[in-house]
């Protein structure tokens, strides 16, 4: 079935670095959408892009999508240590659901 | 506060048993999703309904079932749970399926 590839699976940082995870598809993608979940806590719904090339700031969050759709970026500039959590890409699937990634478990070290 | 009402909380059950679990959406959302995620692990798609009518199907086993009810709200039922049952069970309401999801705080079902 459909599958969302994401990079790394961990990453460990100290306070004020930058982190990037990746989302790759084999297959074109009509959207892709990005959650944030806290430790012990649920998935966020942070962002969806749609266009081709669209790229979209929150704040110290900069989300890309590729030109082709089939990959996407989410770029976090000077970590703090709210940024901890994983971070999830979401695909809609040829059923209409959404298939999430394995996510990115982010750790900052203050 | 998402909008989205999940019991209970915590589920301690033994194997074999079976157990419901319930989740009131968003009001105004006619999309009801399941997820599994275990220990350290992704959100694995289970079910999806829309307006009561089961509209995708993931890696649900044939122990699980679901089913949506007039009123909007879904039950996810496990049977003879087994000992990797044990996860963190999340139900997420949309709009629509291209939408946002938001998400329950979660069912934490432990089979001993």
């Amino acid at each position: 079935g459909q599958q969302v590839m994401q990079i790394p699976q961990y990453q460990h940082v100290q306070e004020g670095e930058d982190f990037t995870t990746y989302c790759n598809s084999s297959t074109t993608l009509s959207n892709i959408q990005w959650y944030k979940q806290r430790p012990g806590g649920h998935p966020v719904f942070l962002i969806q892009l749609v266009k081709s090339g669209e790229v979209k700031k929150q704040k110290r969050l900069t989300f890309q999508f590729g030109e082709a759709k089939k990959n996407s970026s989410l770029h976090i500039t000077a970590t703090q240590t709210t940024d901890v959590g994983t971070y999830f890409c979401a695909a809609g699937g040829s059923q209409g659901n959404l298939i999430f990634g394995k996510g990115t478990k982010l750790s900052v070290k203050p | 506060d998402s909008g989205v009402t999940q019991t209970p909380k915590h589920l301690i059950t033994a194997t074999g048993q079976r157990v419901t679990l319930r989740c009131s959406p968003r009001s105004g959302d006619l999309s009801v999703y399941w997820y599994q995620q275990s220990l350290d692990q992704g959100l694995q798609f289970l079910i999806q309904y829309y307006n009561g009518e089961e509209r995708a199907k993931g890696n649900i086993l044939e122990r699980f079932s679901a089913q949506q009810f007039p009123d909007l709200h879904s039950e996810l039922n496990l049977s003879s749970l087994e000992l990797g049952d044990s996860a963190l069970y999340f139900c997420a309401s949309s709009v629509s399926g291209a939408s946002p999801l938001h998400f329950g705080n979660g069912t934490r079902l432990t089979v001993t």
